[in-house]
């Protein structure tokens, strides 16, 4: 079984500025993945960074960089230099191996201001 | 293709009716998701397919939902005697098994259901 758990339903960034999305996890599996999907209007979500468990080094792709603290189960997505497009649903969500599904979290709005 | 295709990209019907919404994999992905995103449930997990593998049906919520997956390519969602309560954003998604990119999963645009 597993539980995703996003705690911060909507995060507000002044442009070219860093936000932080939170998002602690539970699983009961040994090899899984994680990743952070973002969600924009038109509804097609797309993959924005992934990260595997077994790897201690944090992700990074870009201006996105994720947090990984695998005792805390903690999994948090550092957007720098944040840019209009930016602005979106991101969810975050995990992959068990055994599971063969992904078990997604409720979601962040993030709202860019200009 | 060049990405994963599902139709109709919103579907408006009338409850009772049955409903069939279509998703077309990225060629050569053999595992195909169905995930539906409501207001209220958030994003869930509806079926899997891998291969020529027994799908699993574990996230169906009911006998009137069920999937196909022919050629181990398309794959049909059907709902029968829809409810008001199945309107949402149903979405596919397909992944490789191999190769770097394997257990990532790439979606589709969702078909949004609406049972008036």
């Amino acid at each position: 079984a597993q539980t995703v758990t996003q705690s911060q339903p909507e995060m507000s960034v002044q442009e070219a500025e860093t936000v932080t999305l939170s998002c602690t996890y539970d699983t009961s599996e040994s090899d899984y993945y994680l990743f952070w999907y973002k969600q924009p209007p038109s509804r097609q979500m797309i993959l924005v960074i992934r990260q595997e468990a077994y790897k201690q080094q944090n992700a990074t792709e870009n201006r996105f960089s994720v947090n990984f603290q695998k005792a805390a189960k903690s999994f948090s997505l550092k957007i720098s230099d944040s840019q209009l497009g930016d602005a979106a649903m991101y969810f975050c969500a995990c992959f068990g191996a055994a599971g063969n599904k992904l078990t997604f979290g409720g979601g962040t709005r993030v709202l860019v201001k200009p | 293709g060049a990405g994963v295709s599902q139709s109709p990209s919103n579907k408006v019907t009338e409850k009772g009716k049955d409903v069939e919404l279509r998703c077309d994999p990225i060629s050569g992905h053999t595992a195909l998701y169905w995930y539906r995103q409501s207001l209220g449930q958030g994003l869930e997990f509806l079926i899997y397919f891998q291969g020529n593998s027994a799908p699993d049906k574990s996230g169906l919520p009911s006998d009137r939902f069920s999937a196909e997956r022919t050629g181990g390519s398309v794959s049909t969602l059907t709902i029968q005697r829809t409810q008001q309560e199945d309107s949402a954003v149903y979405l596919c998604a397909s992944s490789p098994q191999t190769g770097g990119a394997k257990n990532i999963q790439y979606f589709g645009a969702g078909t949004r259901l609406s049972v008036l």
